[in-house]
């Protein structure tokens, strides 16, 4: 069965520093991974994908996401944390044989100035 | 251009009252999705259309969920006698093709209160 762990709640960063936040999964295929944030009443926004290739992918607003397979994880990073990054961040997967996307619980995170 | 937009933003109902959900996809986007998120989780698959046909709603709760999207465009989540546990809020997505790497984009999600 599919699976996502994002295993923080929450991550506090302070602004200018680099941050991190952490994925795992568990696919019985070729794993399509994504991430996403959702801003206090707003819908999720698409920030970037893994589907094959190089392991680092980048995408919007200077955030950039590794693929690690021996590990199966998917970790969001992004150089220097700005406090309108803070919102709440997404990992989802899905494999060849499935369109569901299967979606972690969700990390807050909170980039104080 | 336009994104995805649901109607009404929020709807509150009574406990046994019927309420209906519109999606408006991105045009010409194929594929369309409906997610229940609850409060502070991550968004639960309900069901899948690929143009009119619902291809998958092993994700829809009980039968007083029904979903539709006649002409390939536009769908309705329908939840019949209303309780309160449907309270949640519901996402539509839709991506521009069928297949595990294509990305859905979201709309802003329809808030559900049922009193």
């Amino acid at each position: 069965a599919q699976s996502v762990a994002q295993p923080e709640d929450q991550v506090n960063v302070a602004e200018g520093n680099p941050l991190t936040v952490k994925c795992t999964y568990s696919v019985s295929g070729n794993p399509y991974l994504f991430w996403y944030v959702q801003y206090p009443n707003r819908g999720l926004q698409f920030l970037l994908k893994y589907i094959t290739g190089d392991n680092l992918v980048k995408g919007s607003y200077g955030f950039e996401a590794e693929f690690n397979k021996s590990q199966t994880s998917f970790h969001l990073k992004k150089p220097s944390a700005l406090v309108s990054d803070s919102a709440l961040y997404f990992c989802a997967v899905r494999d060849d044989s499935n369109y569901q996307l299967i979606w972690g619980a969700g990390t807050k995170l909170i980039i104080k100035p | 251009g336009a994104g995805v937009s649901q109607s009404p933003r929020y709807k509150v109902a009574k406990r046994g009252q019927d309420v209906a959900l519109r999606c408006d996809p991105i045009s010409g986007h194929v594929s369309l999705f409906w997610y229940q998120q609850a409060l502070g989780q991550g968004p639960e698959f309900l069901t899948y259309f690929q143009n009119e046909a619902q291809l998958d709603k092993s994700g829809l709760p009980s039968d007083r969920f029904f979903a539709e999207r006649p002409e390939g465009s536009v769908s309705t989540l329908k939840i019949q006698r209303t309780q309160q546990e449907d309270s949640a809020v519901y996402l539509c997505a839709s991506s521009w093709k069928q297949g595990p790497s294509y990305e859905q984009y979201f709309g802003p999600g329809t808030r559900l209160t049922v009193t």
